[in-house]
């Protein structure tokens, strides 16, 4: 079966904060995603890798970094967390152009 | 602003009802038209992806529909029950292999 596994469902941090949010694939998949997901404005894209070290911006990059070094971990890093970082973030997987595998999600609070 | 359209954004329906929902996306640049069923306290699943004009697949009871001239698909559920209660996301891929989606359309089926 399938997994993307996300590190924490939910997540409390302070404004400022470093924090990281990791995410693991089983299925040697090249491609990775990191999206947000908020109220009426859908699941928007932050960051993509296709490869090991690789990574494209995506629609929402801004006070966000990801680490690819190895094929199965993505990690999403908020270098210094703000209130409006507070969402709900997905990773997903796919190989090539094909259907995207996602993970269970964190509830990221930011006070 | 999502040039990823989907409507209604919210449909309650009978147990037993048919019920279909749109998802309208740029024809230019397309590659592909994914369709994901999210339920709640679960990760998104996809359904379809979809690339030619005219394609039609089917999965049990639903089914989906593209039209890549006018930039449309639709997402038919036949005799509707309970367990199909979810968010149904539509995403359009222009080839990047990122994704842009669309709100959502939320389905609750009263039984």
């Amino acid at each position: 079966d399938v997994k993307v596994t996300q590190s924490s469902r939910y997540l409390v941090k302070r404004t400022g904060e470093k924090v990281f949010l990791e995410c693991v694939q089983d299925m040697d998949h090249e491609n990775m995603f990191w999206y947000r997901q908020d109220p009426g404005l859908g699941l928007r894209l932050i960051y993509f890798s296709y490869d090991v070290k690789m990574k494209e911006k995506g629609d929402i990059p801004e006070g966000y970094s990801v680490s690819r070094e190895k094929k199965e971990r993505f990690s999403l890093i908020l270098e210094s967390a703000s209130t409006n970082q507070t969402s709900m973030y997905l990773c997903a997987s796919s190989r090539g152009y094909n259907e995207q595998f996602f993970g269970p999600g964190t509830r990221l609070t930011v006070l | 602003i999502l040039n990823v359209e989907q409507s209604p954004q919210s449909l309650h329906v009978q147990e037993g009802d048919s019920t279909n929902f749109t998802c309208s996306f740029p024809s230019s640049n397309f590659y592909a038209l994914h369709w994901y069923r999210w339920e709640t306290a679960k990760s998104p699943e996809a359904l379809f992806v979809m690339t030619l004009n005219g394609d039609e697949k089917k999965k049990g009871r639903i089914s989906a529909t593209l039209n890549t001239k006018e930039g449309y698909s639709y997402l038919y559920i036949k005799g509707s029950q309970p367990e199909d209660s979810a968010t149904y996301l539509c995403a359009h891929d222009n080839a990047g292999n990122m994704l842009t989606f669309g709100g959502g359309t939320r389905l609750m089926v009263k039984p």
